[in-house]
């Protein structure tokens, strides 16, 4: 079965300082991955997403990027954290016949002060 | 207007009851149609999909979709205190881009 992995599971960090999360997913092979953003009472927001190796498409400009060095692997990072940037970040996969299906992180809840 | 609107909540509905979550879309071109589970501090977990027009049972579960209306209904049975959370519907119109909507917040009184 397929199980996807998201690490940490929370993280504080202060303003300007730089973020690595990190997701790897288990069980399939050329999966499609997603990095979301959930803000407090709000929907979940897709940042980016990557259909294969070094494939990366973002959705919203900001000082966020992504990288997938391996097949399931996908990475999301900032330079310099801003307090905006605070949130729950969620890593999602789906196959590529899964009719857009969404299978989800546990989800890192990232704090910037 | 948005997306994808849901009523925030919270419904509250006695233990054993129906639930009733109602979902409206504003791109007609959307294809697929998803209800999402989550638990307070936890991410999202797939319940539901529904493709075309008419209902979906999945044991407690029915979704419901209208296109022709742009709604998305979920209906749980027999709800359980454990159904307690927030229910996030979600349209997709064919490509990598999954709309979700804020979430309707459940609570299920025993």
């Amino acid at each position: 079965s397929q199980t996807i992995h998201q690490w940490p599971a929370t993280l504080v960090q202060p303003v300007g300082s730089p973020l690595s999360l990190e997701c790897t997913v288990e069980g399939t092979s050329n999966p499609n991955l997603y990095w979301y953003r959930q803000a407090a009472g709000r929907g979940l927001q897709l940042l980016f997403y990557s259909v294969g190796i070094g494939q990366i498409s973002s959705e919203v400009p900001q000082n966020l990027s992504a990288s997938r060095p391996q097949d399931r692997q996908f990475i999301l990072s900032s330079k310099k954290l801003l307090l905006s940037d605070s949130g729950f970040y969620l890593c999602a996969w789906s196959s590529r016949t899964g009719r857009e299906k969404l299978f989800f992180g546990s989800g890192t809840q990232l704090s910037v002060l | 207007q948005k997306e994808v609107e849901q009523n925030s909540g919270p419904l509250s509905v006695p233990e054993g009851a129906i639930a009733s979550l109602n979902c409206t879309y504003s791109d007609r071109v959307s294809q697929s149609f998803f209800w999402y589970r989550q638990y307070s501090g936890k991410s999202p977990e797939l319940i539901m999909s529904i493709y075309s027009n008419g209902d979906k049972e999945d044991g407690r579960f029915t979704a419901q979709l209208n296109k022709a209306s742009q709604y998305v209904s979920l209906l749980i049975r027999d709800s359980q205190p454990s159904d307690s959370a927030t229910y996030l519907c979600a349209v997709n119109r064919g490509g990598f881009k999954t709309i979700f909507g804020a979430g309707t917040r459940l609570f299920v009184k025993a």
